[in-house]
């Protein structure tokens, strides 16, 4: 079965610096998605991604946070000047299309900020 | 932010028990999606509903789409202990198509007892 699949699985990075997590979607899936999860807490969404740009996007995701489509298959959350608060777990998700399509989860990226 | 209470916050049960679990809201829902999650890795689909009255099974899941579109429950039937983990249930709002983005619940950790 196709699946989503993230890289790295676990990124220890100094406060202050940028990290690139990469994801690839399912290959007919035009819709993607990125969430975080704190330790301990619920899923929480940050952006959706159709079409070359952003289709809707939480207060969460605040000028510290981009997203690109950089070729046919990946599909990247960029994090500026890293904080503390900024670790956790960061999934990426993809739909085949709008409306009512299941949105599937890769395993997550754990960002680590020291 | 729209809210999903969800409940229990978590049972601990012996092996061949049945379970349920619920997720409630003052919003209204035109997607309910249950989720598990285990240890380290993402999100896994379990039931996606999409009518109210909706009910629908997977195995031995069973999950219902509340007629007010407000709430939705989740059945796992003789339970056995790979069945452990964290179960989520998501929802989109009802905001005509506008939105994609799945607001979660808080979860449910289920411990089965061999």
């Amino acid at each position: 079965e196709p699946e989503v699949t993230q890289t790295p699985s676990h990124q220890v990075t100094q406060m202050g610096q940028e990290v690139i997590l990469r994801c690839v979607p399912i290959s007919n899936h035009l819709y993607f998605y990125w969430y975080r999860q704190i330790l301990g807490q619920k899923v929480e969404f940050l952006v959706s991604f159709y079409n070359n740009e952003i289709s809707e996007k939480s207060e969460i995701f605040d000028d510290q946070f981009s997203v690109e489509r950089p070729d046919g298959s990946n599909f990247t959350l960029k994090i500026r000047s890293t904080k503390l608060e900024d670790s956790a777990m960061y999934f990426c998700a993809s739909s085949e299309r709008r409306g009512n399509q299941p949105q599937h989860f890769g395993d997550g990226t754990r960002l680590s900020i020291l | 932010g729209q809210q999903l209470n969800q409940s229990p916050q978590s049972m601990f049960i012996q092996e061949g028990e049945d379970v349920s679990m619920n997720c409630t809201s003052s919003s209204i829902f035109n997607t309910w999606l249950w989720y598990k999650q285990d240890p380290g890795e993402g999100p896994v689909l379990l039931i996606a509903l999409y009518k109210a009255g909706e009910l629908t099974s997977n195995g031995r899941l069973t999950a219902q789409f509340g007629i007010t579109r407000k709430d939705s429950f989740l059945n796992i039937s003789a339970s056995i202990p790979s069945d452990v983990g964290i179960y989520f249930c998501a929802g989109r709002l009802n905001y005509g198509g506008a939105t994609n983005k799945l607001i979660f619940g808080t979860g449910t950790l289920l411990a089965v007892q061999p």
